[in-house]
C-alpha cells in the first residue's frame, strides 16, 4: 500500500539537542498526524493538525501542516531520554477514516 | 474499557493453519481499523468498519484474509492458510467520529 516518505530514517543524538524530521506526500491530506511508537506497544498520538499552514505545540513538540498540504514536519526540542522511539507521521483524506502512515523515524537519545 | 484491547498479545502457529486476532474497541467509539506492521517497517492499513456501514476492505492482502465487527464492537480478524510472509504486528485502533485514533498493542503474529 501506499506509504509517505519520512525522514531521516533514524536519528542519534545527544540529550538536550532539538530534532527534526519531515513527512511528504505525492497526494495531498486534509489531516496530519503525529505518533510516537515504543517498543513492543501502539502508536500514540502526539499532535493533530487540520488546516494547511497550521502550527501546533505539544510541550517540547511542534508540528507543522505544510501549506501544500502534501507535507508536514515535526519537532522536538531539548531532547531527554524518554523521547527514544519510533515517530510516524500519518495522513488521513476524511473523517476518521483509514490513515496512510509514513515509513517511521528511529530516534536514539545519547547521554 | 479505558483504551483498546487486542488478543493474544503473542502467537505462535504452524504454517498452514488459520488463526484468529481479537480487538476489543474503546466503548462509544464507532469507527474501527486493522493495520498490520512488518519488522521496522510502517502501519499498512488492511480494513476499516465505521458504524453499520460496508467496511473498507481495500487494504486486505489477499482473500486468506477476512475480518468481522459484531454488534458494532468487538471485531476479529482471520487469516487462513497462514504463510511465513503473514508474521507481523497487528494492530487494533478505534476511533469516535474526530480524526484520532487510539490503538492497542498489537498480536505478535509468527507463523513456523
Amino acid at each position: 500500500g501506499q506509504q509517505l516518505n519520512q525522514s531521516p530514517q533514524s536519528m542519534f543524538i545527544q540529550e538536550g539537542e532539538d530534532v527534526s524530521m519531515n513527512c511528504t506526500s505525492s497526494s495531498i491530506f486534509n489531516t496530519w498526524l503525529w505518533y510516537k511508537q515504543d517498543p513492543g506497544e501502539g502508536p500514540v498520538l502526539l499532535i493533530a493538525l487540520y488546516k494547511a499552514g497550521e502550527l501546533t505545540s505539544n510541550g517540547r513538540l511542534t508540528a507543522q501542516f505544510g501549506i501544500t498540504r502534501k507535507d508536514s514536519f515535526l519537532n522536538i526540542s531539548a531532547s531527554i531520554p524518554s523521547d527514544v522511539g519510533i515517530y510516524f507521521c500519518a495522513g488521513s483524506t476524511g473523517t476518521a477514516s483509514k490513515l496512510t502512515f509514513g515509513t517511521g523515524t528511529r530516534l536514539q537519545v545519547t547521554l | 474499557g479505558a483504551g483498546v484491547s487486542q488478543s493474544p498479545s503473542n502467537k505462535v502457529t504452524e504454517k498452514g493453519k488459520d488463526v484468529e486476532l481479537r480487538c476489543d474497541p474503546i466503548s462509544g467509539h464507532t469507527a474501527l481499523y486493522w493495520y498490520r506492521q512488518s519488522l521496522g517497517q510502517g502501519l499498512e492499513f488492511l480494513i476499516y468498519f465505521q458504524g453499520n456501514s460496508a467496511p473498507d476492505k481495500s487494504g486486505l492482502p489477499s482473500d486468506r484474509f477476512s475480518a468481522e465487527r459484531t454488534g458494532g464492537s468487538v471485531s476479529t480478524l482471520t487469516i487462513q492458510r497462514t504463510q511465513q510472509e503473514d508474521s507481523a504486528v497487528y494492530l487494533c485502533a478505534s476511533s469516535p467520529t474526530e480524526y484520532s485514533y487510539t490503538f492497542g498493542s498489537g498480536t505478535r503474529l509468527t507463523v513456523v
